[in-house]
């Protein structure tokens, strides 16, 4: 089976920098994705890491470490828009995607 | 244009009833799914469709049915609704089923059985 753990809620605030952290346990790994989802609204794609190592796209960085089942997703220079929750998914076989439960981050001014 | 479209976004009816659900992606993409999202916000697959063939079923249980008229379109139907089926309903679709590509989710069918 597939166990993915993130911390249920977190509170930043604006301008300041937050990681949102994911461990998992799975078979079959092929990649992990980042979505981040507003409420009410459809999870969007934020990032994919399959090696190990940091990616960086504008403002969100994605960090993974396959050997201990961990990543990161890094938010940098905080706005109050980036209030959503943000979901940790590993790919296992032919994109079978398996969620975590999502952190929902609260940013403040 | 919408890439992932669903209809409808609401849907409220009676326990024990049939419904369906429509989803289309004008994207070109070979891979679509049926996610359920329940209330405490876990997003769990249950179902792939690649080229119109079923590819992944995880543990549903049989009254849900989905049916891929073509590679554009995967509609879910639900037979003998139950209470425990209210949730949001996401629809997303894929280039193909590798792994490393990106899944588009279209903005879901939040179903509420009374």
């Amino acid at each position: 089976g597939q166990n993915i753990d993130q911390p249920t809620e977190m509170t930043a605030t604006e301008g300041a920098i937050v990681q949102i952290n994911c461990t998992y346990q799975t078979s079959g790994f092929n990649g992990l994705f980042w979505y981040q989802q507003h409420a009410g609204e459809a999870p969007t794609f934020l990032s994919y890491n399959v090696l190990d190592g940091l990616e960086e796209k504008g403002r969100f960085s994605s960090f993974l470490s396959r050997s201990k089942g961990y990543s990161y997703l890094l938010l940098k220079e905080l706005q109050m828009k980036d209030s959503a929750s943000y979901l940790c998914a590993v790919s296992v076989g032919a994109n079978n995607l398996f969620f975590g439960t999502g952190t929902r981050l609260t940013v403040i001014p | 244009d919408t890439a992932v479209s669903q209809t409808p976004k609401y849907l409220v009816t009676q326990m024990g009833n049939d419904k369906s659900i429509k989803c289309e992606q004008n994207l070109g993409h070979d891979t679509m799914y049926w996610y359920k999202q329940d209330s405490k916000k876990f997003l769990k697959i249950m179902f792939s469709y690649n080229n119109k063939e079923l590819i992944i079923n995880e543990t549903v249980p049989n009254r849900f049915s989905p049916k891929s008229p073509d590679k554009a379109h995967l509609n879910l139907h639900i037979n003998s609704l139950e209470l425990g089926d209210s949730a949001v309903y996401f629809c997303a679709s894929s280039q193909g089923g590798r792994p490393q590509e990106t899944q588009y989710f279209g903005p879901g069918t939040r179903l509420l059985v009374l």
